[in-house]
């Protein structure tokens, strides 16, 4: 069984400063994880991907995140929020088996403020 | 201008009717998901197919039907079976169906009338 928990439904910062996403997981296997962002009335859009190499996985328009088995971790970050990073995030963890096996967490809505 | 495109944008349906939520892909992607996202919760798995001509249930698949006849086509019905049909569906695609980068369409906000 695999499960995520995105520990802020709500994240408010200010525009040019850092940001905090958290995500903790559980998983019976050596976990492939990920953070997708959506934009209102919009698809999802991969940021970053874990899969077991770099503990420190960069992804796109300056976010990454950092793979902490010991804290069953994986923390989205950005040393510098723009206006246009407004959006919800997923932590999503994969499972092991044929087909799709994604549980995604329930999102974190990000606000940044002028 | 490959993608995923699902149409329409907007669906309203009346009590005791079946509609059906479109989704083409050019992207020569084995795999095709659908998904339902409700506020304040993550997105739920409906159906997925892994090849043409075969599909297997999700997680909430009670209330829906899909069909995949051709790769780039995944269409999704609601029947009148599910009973709380207004949610926000999301079809998804991945060149196998090993949990590798899923691409998504725009989605398709379904309401009851």
């Amino acid at each position: 069984a695999q499960s995520v928990t995105q520990l802020d439904s709500h994240v408010s910062v200010s525009e040019g400063t850092p940001v905090l996403l958290r995500c903790n997981y559980s998983s019976s296997y050596s976990p492939s994880l990920f953070w997708y962002v959506q934009h209102p009335n919009k698809g999802l859009q991969l940021l970053l991907k874990y899969t077991s190499a770099a503990t420190l996985v960069k992804g796109i328009n300056g976010f990454e995140a950092e793979f902490k088995k010991s804290e069953t971790s994986f923390h989205l970050t950005k040393p510098s929020a723009h206006m246009s990073d407004a959006a919800e995030y997923f932590c999503v963890v994969s499972g092991v088996g044929g087909g799709n096996k994604l549980t995604f967490g329930t999102g974190t809505q990000l606000k940044v403020e002028l | 201008d490959g993608g995923i495109t699902q149409s329409p944008k907007y669906l309203f349906r009346k009590e005791g009717q079946n509609v059906t939520l479109s989704c083409e892909q050019n992207l020569n992607h084995d795999a095709m998901y659908w998904y339902r996202q409700d506020p304040g919760q993550g997105l739920r798995l409906i159906y997925y197919s892994q090849i043409v001509n075969d599909f297997q249930k999700g997680d909430i698949a009670e209330g829906y039907s899909v069909s995949r006849e051709k790769k780039e086509s995944f269409p999704l019905t609601v029947t009148s079976a599910q009973k709380n049909p207004t949610a926000f569906y999301l079809c998804a695609s991945s060149p196998t169906g090993d949990n590798e980068k899923l691409f998504f369409g725009s989605g398709t906000q379904l309401s009851v009338l």
